[in-house]
């Protein structure tokens, strides 16, 4: 079946620094690709998303390119902020009827 | 404003006595789900619901129900809640299920706490 691995977390970092969160799939088919966010003592929320192969999603700074060639969507942001401290989640579903499937969320703290 | 409204936020209830959890969307959205978010494995779903009385099992559906009467609402049932059915339970609902513009709207949540 279909699935999402991500890297471990949680992830440190200072304001301002790079950030990269590994994001990769197994899926039949062409699954479009996600990522939610999920702030403090909140629900989960779209941050960008991806429906086909080479799309790039972008928002609030972050960014993230479906590979088709290497299963992966990783998230990037160039320079994070104390804002961004948050759990992130990478998902698919494949647009046939299968359901959203989540990957296990990786926890970013981000340091002033 | 577009919402899904999920209640009780927190929940405390002993083994075995049976408790629902409602969620309401106001977005005439036909697709609804439950998922539940435990450390270290994310979220799984539990029940999904396609159109009113469409409804059908996710990964763990195992000692829940649900039922989708109305377009709006998609209660969850635990008939009889066991410890291990502590955790953090989230009520989403989709528009354009499977399309191009599907996104997911997630409520905020409802902790259970089983003892």
């Amino acid at each position: 079946g279909n699935s999402v691995t991500q890297m471990e977390g949680p992830v440190t970092l200072s304001e301002e620094a790079f950030l990269t969160i590994n994001c990769t799939y197994t899926a039949t088919g062409y699954p479009s690709l996600f990522w939610y966010v999920q702030y403090p003592g909140e629900g989960l929320q779209l941050l960008l998303k991806a429906t086909k192969a080479d799309d790039k999603g972008s928002n609030k700074g972050f960014e993230a390119t479906y590979r088709k060639e290497t299963t992966s969507f990783h998230l990037e942001k160039g320079s994070v902020q104390v804002s961004d401290s948050a759990v992130y989640f990478c998902a698919l579903t494949d647009n046939y009827g299968q359901n959203f499937v989540f990957g296990p969320g990786t926890r970013l703290s981000v340091l002033p | 404003e577009a919402q899904v409204t999920q209640n009780p936020r927190y929940l405390i209830t002993v083994t075995g006595k049976k408790l629902t959890v409602t969620c309401s969307q106001n977005m005439n959205h036909e697709y609804m789900s439950w998922y539940r978010q435990d450390p270290g494995l994310g979220l799984r779903q539990i029940y999904y619901s396609m159109n009113v009385e469409v409804t059908d099992k996710g990964d763990v559906p195992e000692g829940y129900k649900v039922s989708r009467k109305e377009k709006r609402n998609f209660p969850l049932i635990l008939e009889s809640p066991s410890p291990n059915q502590t955790s953090l339970y989230f009520c989403a609902s989709s528009a354009d299920r499977g399309g191009i513009n599907e996104k997911l709207f997630f409520g905020s949540g409802t902790q259970l706490s089983v003892l």
